[in-house]
């Protein structure tokens, strides 16, 4: 079994729609964090959580929300999906320096 | 001063010859430098990473140079074969802090 999942892999919504993106972990690690991939822009950090009371913001935060269920589930929130906001998302958490990817979730916003 | 900057954008290398990815960084709090690789339709994976105490590490094909006073570290690749073919992003982190990533490099190799 994959050590970080994310669920939907696909989703299509259209404007204005509430969409939220889970992402579950078996690894034990306390961190976790969202990240929003484009093309030629790399990876953007939207929210990090580095214990189950800890939210922080990253570098693009606005129209997105995160809840931190527990130790081994961070779910991303879109409240009103607009297009711009199609893109890869991807989950990862980590215990040290480095990070673990989940598969990614593909959005897509009509 | 958060910035890692990445070049180039990318790469398309010969099968056999040697790939080579540069990044520079500015905050000198930076105390891990990560490599990852990324497959189309995967998440990344990380491949490599240096701390700033040692000058060059080496992973089989994939090498880390870390030139600390002027900022820079680069990925080498050696003897690139097709199945290198991927994004690499290089990063930067300081402890007990995120991860700045750049902005990544699309690495082809010919057959």
């Amino acid at each position: 079994d994959a050590d970080v999942t994310q669920t939907p892999r696909n989703r299509i919504t259209k404007t204005g729609k509430r969409i939220m993106l889970e992402c579950s972990q078996t690894k034990g690690h306390d961190r976790m964090y969202w990240y929003r991939q484009d093309p030629g822009l790399g990876l953007q950090l939207i929210y990090y959580s580095f214990d189950v009371k800890d939210i922080n913001k990253g570098e693009i935060s606005d129209g997105y929300s995160v809840s931190r269920q527990a130790q081994a589930k961070f779910s991303l929130s879109l409240e009103s999906a607009i297009p711009n906001q199609t893109a890869l998302y991807f989950c990862a958490t980590s215990a040290g320096r480095g990070q673990f990817f989940g598969p990614g979730t593909r959005l897509t916003v009509l | 001063q958060q910035q890692v900057k990445q070049s180039p954008q990318s790469l398309i290398v010969q099968k056999g010859g040697i790939s080579i990815i540069n990044c520079a960084y500015e905050n000198t709090a930076f105390d891990y430098f990560p490599w990852y690789q990324q497959f189309p339709g995967k998440g990344p994976a990380l491949l490599i990473a240096i701390r700033p105490d040692v000058s060059e590490k080496k992973e089989g094909r994939f090498t880390i140079s870390f030139n600390k006073s002027a900022k820079q570290f680069s990925l080498h690749i050696m003897d690139s074969q097709p199945g290198d073919s991927a994004t690499y992003f290089c990063a930067a982190s300081k402890r007990d802090d995120k991860i700045i990533f750049g902005k990544g490099t699309r690495l082809h190799i010919l057959p």
